[in-house]
């Protein structure tokens, strides 16, 4: 079965610090790998996604991901997070199945302190 | 503005009570998502929808939900007798691709 792990609950960082957030994942196939963010009471806003090609993807806010094919991993970076990157993160495994339903992560919540 | 709205943003019912929510998806877009999000956690898949044909169902969607999309357009989510378990955040997500664009959602609470 699919699956999203996401290790870290919440992680906080200082602003100008570079971020890490981590995602593993379970799938049988290539996955279609995507990650969210959402703030206090918003809908959740895509980031970047990973469909094929190079495993080195970027995304909006300057984040970015690299897909690990040999790790299940596709984590998400930032050089230098700013103060309203303070949010939820959420790592997501489209399935080819079922209409490509997102199988989502936990979430991680990022706090940035000044 | 041409994105997924959902009405209403916000629901307060008692317990038993039927509820129903509406999603207006991206007009273009064939497939159509119901997601449930509890606090703390990530959207849980519920069902979906390509075009007006309901073709899957999560184990989370118990007798009591019910799932339309009559026109293959909008689409309601119905939840009869309510119960203080079903309070979440739902959420509706439409497709035409493999990428998902998902509405702000409709908070129900059940007292």
């Amino acid at each position: 079965a699919q699956s999203v792990t996401q290790p870290d609950i919440h992680i906080t960082v200082s602003e100008g610090a570079s971020l890490e957030l981590r995602c593993n994942y379970s799938y049988g196939a290539t996955p279609y790998l995507f990650w969210y963010v959402q703030s206090p009471g918003q809908g959740l806003q895509l980031l970047l996604k990973y469909f094929s090609g190079d495993t080195l993807v970027q995304g909006i806010k300057g984040f970015e991901a690299e897909f690990k094919r040999s790790q299940s991993s596709f984590n998400l970076r930032k050089p230098s997070v700013h103060w309203s990157d303070a949010a939820e993160y959420f790592c997501a495994v489209g399935a080819i199945t079922g209409g490509f339903k997102t199988i989502f992560g936990a979430g991680t919540r990022l706090f940035v302190k000044a | 503005d041409t994105g997924v709205s959902q009405d209403p943003r916000h629901k307060i019912t008692k317990r038993g009570q039927n509820v129903t929510f509406r999603c207006d998806p991206i007009s273009e877009h064939n497939r159509l998502y119901w997601y449930r999000q509890t606090l703390g956690q990530g959207p849980e898949f519920l069902t979906y929808f390509q075009n007006e044909a309901q073709l899957e169902k999560s184990r989370l969607l118990s007798d009591r939900f019910s799932a339309e999309r009559p026109k293959g357009s909008f689409s309601t989510l119905e939840i009869q007798r309510t119960e203080q378990g079903d309070s979440a955040m739902y959420l509706c997500a439409s497709s035409l691709t493999n990428e998902q664009f998902f509405g702000p959602g409709t908070r129900l609470t059940v007292l």
